[in-house]
């Protein structure tokens, strides 16, 4: 079965630092997403993309964040001088066209900040 | 502001009992809604979704959505010891960013 891959598993950076966080959706999807969760608290939506370009982002994704489609494979996430608030896990998904496709998600990256 | 709303837990049934998991959601115009299940410093996995007012079934799980009242539930016949997990009720419209509950872990003892 077809799955959203995400890299790297686990990432450790210094405060301050720039990560790229990096996907692969599922190939024939359309949509793309970032999520985010904190240890211990619920799944935050981050930001959607769809057609090159952010269809919807929340409060969270504010300049410190940016997301890029660089190539017909790969969705990246980059966080500019990252913060100790930062550390979670990120989720990245993808969905195809309509109304009844649902999200199917990676395994996540965890971001540690130190 | 969207919210839903699920008991955090944990909930307890035996092995081989009924489950039955509960979320309540606040905008209206929600359309589309989800059940996924994460295991401890695990992603989200899909269950089931449903997106008109009654019953939809999958194999062990049940699916209940009633716009009217606002609540979506997820049933689990026959539970197992893996399925003791945190189990994440979601919405959205049409296209858009999932809003996730806290989640209510399920315990399931044999």
């Amino acid at each position: 079965e077809p799955e959203v891959t995400q890299t790297p598993s686990h990432q450790v950076t210094q405060m301050g630092q720039e990560v790229i966080l990096r996907c692969v959706p599922i190939s024939n999807h359309l949509y793309f997403y970032w999520y985010r969760q904190i240890l211990g608290q619920k799944v935050e939506f981050l930001v959607s993309f769809y057609n090159n370009e952010i269809s919807e982002k929340s409060e969270i994704f504010d300049d410190q964040f940016s997301v890029e489609r660089p190539d017909g494979s790969n969705f990246t996430l980059k966080i500019r001088s990252t913060k100790l608030e930062d550390s979670a896990m990120y989720f990245c998904a993808s969905s195809g066209f309509g109304d009844d496709q649902p999200q199917h998600f990676g395994d996540g990256t965890r971001l540690s900040i130190l | 502001q969207k919210e839903v709303e699920q008991n955090s837990g944990p909930l307890s049934v035996p092995e081989g009992a009924i489950a039955s998991l509960n979320c309540t959601y606040s905008d209206r115009g929600s359309q589309s809604f989800f059940w996924y299940r994460q295991y401890s410093g695990k992603s989200p996995e899909l269950i089931m979704f449903i997106y008109s007012n009654g019953d939809k079934e999958d194999g062990r799980f049940t699916a209940q959505l009633n716009k009217a009242s606002q609540y979506v539930s997820l049933l689990i016949r026959d539970s197992q010891p893996s399925d003791s997990a945190t189990y994440l009720c979601a919405l959205n419209q049409a296209g858009t960013a999932l809003i996730f509950g806290k989640g209510t872990t399920l315990s399931v003892s044999s």
